[in-house]
């Protein structure tokens, strides 16, 4: 069955630090992943990941996907207070399959 | 713990057919969030529920769309009339208790259903 595991489940850090999130999964027939972030009522969409190797970036969040190990992660780089929330990997196979998410915390 | 449930995980409805999905949350997770997913976009809130308490709706349609969250049982999202542009994959999440958006305690989401009207 597809699986979608994310780690850390949390993650406590202070204003400018470095993160790295991980996603890693099982998918019988890969289609896309997709990364989201949630701090209010509904995730927004932050990337879509196809092709291994290929880093996607969108100001200081990077993301790169490898799909011979079978696993993402999302880089934020000089961490501001408003990157806390939390972070969302989906498998898009036909179905979405969410992970459980990492909880940031970014302390001033 | 089977997780969060979503059935059916394909549902087409014609034209003015009612459409039921239905949501049993994680075990012990008395609270239940309804999204939308049109193509091309993100995850629109809908709606969020407490057992048999309507929470904040702000994000379901006036009309045709209504939700319940039972004493027993699992939620129903209800779509009456259903119209082609209500062509999209619709997901739930559930979690324990609510503290702020999202929950402290984090979601868990189902994997959907998909609404195809033709």
């Amino acid at each position: 069955e597809d699986k979608v595991v994310q780690s850390p489940l949390s993650l406590v850090v202070h204003e400018g630090d470095t993160v790295t999130l991980n996603c890693s999964y099982e998918v019988t027939n890969f289609r896309s992943l997709l990364w989201y972030k949630q701090e209010k009522k509904a995730p927004t969409f932050l990337f879509m990941l196809t092709s291994s190797g290929i880093e996607k970036k969108s100001g200081r969040l990077s993301s790169i996907l490898d799909k011979k190990e079978l696993f993402s992660i999302l880089n934020i780089t000089a961490t501001q207070t408003g990157d806390s929330a939390v972070y969302l990997c989906a498998l898009n196979n036909n179905d979405m399959r969410f992970g459980a998410g990492t909880r940031l915390t970014v302390k001033p | 713990n089977a997780g969060v449930m979503q059935n059916p995980r394909h549902l087409v409805r014609r034209r003015g057919q009612e459409a039921r999905l239905r949501c049993s949350p994680m075990k012990g997770h008395s609270h239940v969030y309804w999204y939308r997913q049109l193509p091309e976009e993100g995850l629109k809130f809908m709606v969020y529920l407490q057992k048999e308490n309507i929470i904040d709706e702000s994000g379901m349609p006036k009309e045709r769309f209504s939700a319940e969250f039972p004493k027993e049982g699992p939620s129903i999202l209800r779509i009456q009339q259903v119209v082609r542009g209500d062509s999209a994959a619709y997901f739930c999440a559930s979690s324990p208790r609510l503290q702020g958006f999202p929950s402290n305690y984090g979601y868990t989401f189902g994997s959907g259903t998909r609404l195809t009207v033709v």
